[in-house]
């Protein structure tokens, strides 16, 4: 089955600064991924998605994502963050084929606070 | 073009009692999922579906029951509401598995 690691919980920027949010996932073949973010309040936005071809994906808002096999990983990156951006953030990972294909398993989130 | 829609957007139950919460969605998904968020825990699948007819278990599927008899909408059945479903819900719809699903704008329901 596939899972999903969002590592840091929360993290504070200043307005700005650039940004990481990491993402790990496990599955054996290629996912499908996505970043979603989501506002208080709110359902949640698709940012941007991987499934095929170039590694490094934009998305919406300015965010990219760089998917590196090697690693199992699938970080979202912002240059420049703004104080819109503050928000909860999730990674996702779907599957292919198989028994659970359709089936999206999310990670655990990681909270942003800009501060000004 | 509505997206995803569910309804109510709140609701109070008390325990033992059954209530089904509604999603429709008017964009001809195949794919529908049902979430449950909760603080620290991201969110976690109930229960999905492949296409009308085709339903499957999640990760946390006990005390739900759902149906797909039409491509449009999903309904999540609690059977006998507990505390422990206190929880936001969140409806998505999706084309295929690699688009990226549309998520309704969740349902806030506390079991008292």
């Amino acid at each position: 089955a596939q899972s999903v690691t969002q590592p840091d919980i929360h993290i504070t920027v200043s307005e700005g600064a650039s940004l990481e949010l990491r993402c790990n996932y496990s599955y054996g073949a290629t996912p499908y991924l996505f970043w979603y973010v989501q506002s208080p309040g709110q359902g949640l936005q698709l940012l941007l998605k991987y499934f095929s071809g170039d590694t490094l994906v934009q998305g919406i808002k300015g965010f990219e994502a760089e998917f590196k096999r090697s690693q199992s990983s699938f970080n979202l990156r912002k240059p420049s963050v703004h104080w819109s951006d503050a928000a909860e953030y999730f990674c996702a990972v779907g599957v292919s084929g198989g028994t659970s294909y359709g089936k999206l398993t999310f990670g655990q989130g990681t909270i942003l606070t800009v501060h000004p | 073009n509505a997206g995803v829609t569910q309804t109510p957007k709140f609701q109070v139950l008390k325990t033992g009692q059954s209530m089904t919460l509604q999603c429709a969605q008017d964009m001809n998904h195949e794919y529908m999922s049902w979430y449950r968020q909760d603080p620290g825990m991201g969110l976690r699948l109930i229960h999905y579906s492949v296409g009308a007819g085709i339903t499957d278990q999640g990760e946390v599927p006990n005390g739900y029951n759902v149906s797909r008899s039409t491509t449009e909408d999903f309904p999540l059945r609690l059977l006998s509401a507990a505390p422990s479903q206190t929880s936001v819900y969140f409806c998505a719809s999706s084309k295929q598995e690699f688009y990226g699903y549309t998520f309704g704008s969740g349902t806030r329901l506390t079991v008292v």
